[in-house]
């Protein structure tokens, strides 16, 4: 079946520095992706919606300037958290659809800032 | 209000005993998706059941069904022959608006929180 593949799985950084995250349809286009944030035992909260070749559309309360998403391509979305901070700590995972397909989720990244 | 309200923090079943997840929901589109997530301790979502708004039998994937009570905006999901895989966190969600595109983004409730007792 359809599978979105989410790198890194887990990553640690320091306070300040910058951390790229990768979101890939492997065998269909993902016209549309969504990037959840979720903090432990909590829910998952939509953070933006990225189209291809378009500026994302970010949820209510979500900094677009720290949290910089590329669609670039029908098969990558990138979230990039600049200077990131401890309250940054988070389980960030997307989901992408080719459009009318079904909805696919990465298996997530769980960032840690120190 | 929230638009999803899972009212169940935890729930504990024995092994091969079935269980129901409550779930309700608040829209005011006619078109709209309701789905559940299974999310294991390593985080990934697993997609288990759908039931569309226009759907008129009751969803079933295996041992998950949906009971959807329209009038009631309510989607329980039901899990028969509870296994000891079946521990974990179980997310109800709601499309709103027609299916495709920027409409697959999804609000998700608090989850539940479920333990299989052997």
């Amino acid at each position: 079946g359809a599978v979105v593949s989410q790198h890194p799985s887990r990553v640690i950084c320091k306070s300040g520095t910058s951390v790229k995250i990768e979101c890939r349809s492997l065998d269909f286009q993902a016209t549309t992706m969504f990037w959840y944030r979720q903090f432990p035992k909590q829910s998952l909260m939509l953070m933006a919606t990225s189209n291809e070749g378009s500026k994302a559309t970010y949820e209510q309360g979500v900094e677009k300037d720290k949290f910089l998403i590329n669609h670039a391509s029908l098969t990558l979305s990138t979230l990039t958290v600049t200077s990131a901070h401890p309250e940054d700590s988070s389980f960030y995972i997307c989901s992408a659809t080719g459009g009318f397909s079904p909805l696919h989720f990465g298996n997530g990244t769980r960032l840690t800032v120190t | 209000a929230q638009k999803i309200t899972q009212t169940q923090p935890g729930m504990f079943v024995q092994e091969k005993e079935a269980v129901t997840l409550d779930c309700t929901y608040d829209t005011s589109d006619q078109s709209y998706g309701l789905f559940w997530y299974k999310q294991p301790s390593s985080g990934e979502m697993i997609f288990l059941i759908y039931q569309g708004s226009y759907d008129e039998q009751n969803a079933t994937e295996g041992r998950y069904s949906l009971n959807f009570q329209k009038a009631r905006k309510s989607a329980n999901l039901v899990i028969s022959a509870s296994q000891l895989g079946d521990s974990a966190m179980y997310f109800c969600a709601m499309r709103e608006g027609r299916s495709g595109g920027s409409n697959y983004k999804l609000t998700f409730g608090k989850g539940t929180l479920l333990t299989v007792n052997p």
